[in-house]
């Protein structure tokens, strides 16, 4: 069954570098979904994103992020100077179209900022 | 702004036993989609169970069934003949037909016991 992939699992870096996590979709979705989970917290929306726009975004989507999918395969979050409250888990979801309520998660992103 | 909030942080069950989940949720929408995710160690969120807001019967897929009650904003699922496999967390979230966000609950962890 196809999956949604993240990549890294964990990424590491000191507060004030740029990180790029990175999402493949399932071949044939449209929608791509990033939450965030700080640890002890609930998951919260970031963004979602269609047709190379974004269609939404939460107050915690600043101007410290930004996502793109470069090549028409990655779906990517950068956040473009980290700040120890970036720690979290990062997901990506997918959906088929805006009419599919089912998103499909993956497996998530743990970013450490020291 | 809507929420969602899961009561009960842990919960443990015994192999072929029944447990129920509560989830209640806060909304001013009349229209809106319900759902349960279920993340097993290490593994990625999935979907167990949808629920539309306009629909009276309650959903059930195998031994997973729920009690919706809308007046009360009330969504709890009910797991009949646990298995050492449902061992997980397990997430309430909220959509409301207007946007794509899930809003979701804290978690509940669910252990079940051989």
């Amino acid at each position: 069954e196809p999956e949604v992939t993240q990549t890294p699992s964990h990424q590491v870096t000191q507060m004030g570098q740029e990180v790029i996590l990175r999402c493949v979709p399932i071949s044939n979705h449209l929608y791509f979904y990033w939450y965030r989970q700080i640890l002890g917290q609930k998951v919260e929306f970031l963004v979602s994103f269609y047709n190379n726009e974004i269609s939404e975004k939460s107050e915690i989507f600043d101007d410290q992020f930004s996502v793109e999918r470069p090549d028409g395969s990655n779906f990517t979050l950068k956040i473009r100077s980290t700040k120890l409250e970036d720690s979290a888990m990062y997901f990506c979801a997918t959906a088929k179209a805006r009419s599919s309520y089912e998103q499909y998660f993956g497996p998530g992103t743990r970013l450490t900022v020291t | 702004a809507q929420t969602v909030t899961q009561s009960q942080p842990e919960m443990s069950v015994q192999e072929a036993e029944t447990v129920t989940l509560s989830c209640t949720y806060d909304t001013s929408e009349n229209n809106y989609y319900l759902f349960w995710y279920k993340q097993p160690p290490s593994r990625q969120m999935i979907l167990v169970i949808r629920q539309e807001a306009y629909k009276q019967q309650n959903a059930t897929e195998n031994r997973f069934s729920v009690n919706f009650q809308k007046a009360a904003k009330s969504f709890s699922l009910k797991i009949s003949d646990s298995q050492l496999g449902d061992t997980a967390m397990y997430f309430c979230a909220f959509m409301d037909t207007g946007r794509r966000a899930l809003t979701f609950g804290s978690g509940t962890r669910l252990q079940v016991q051989p």
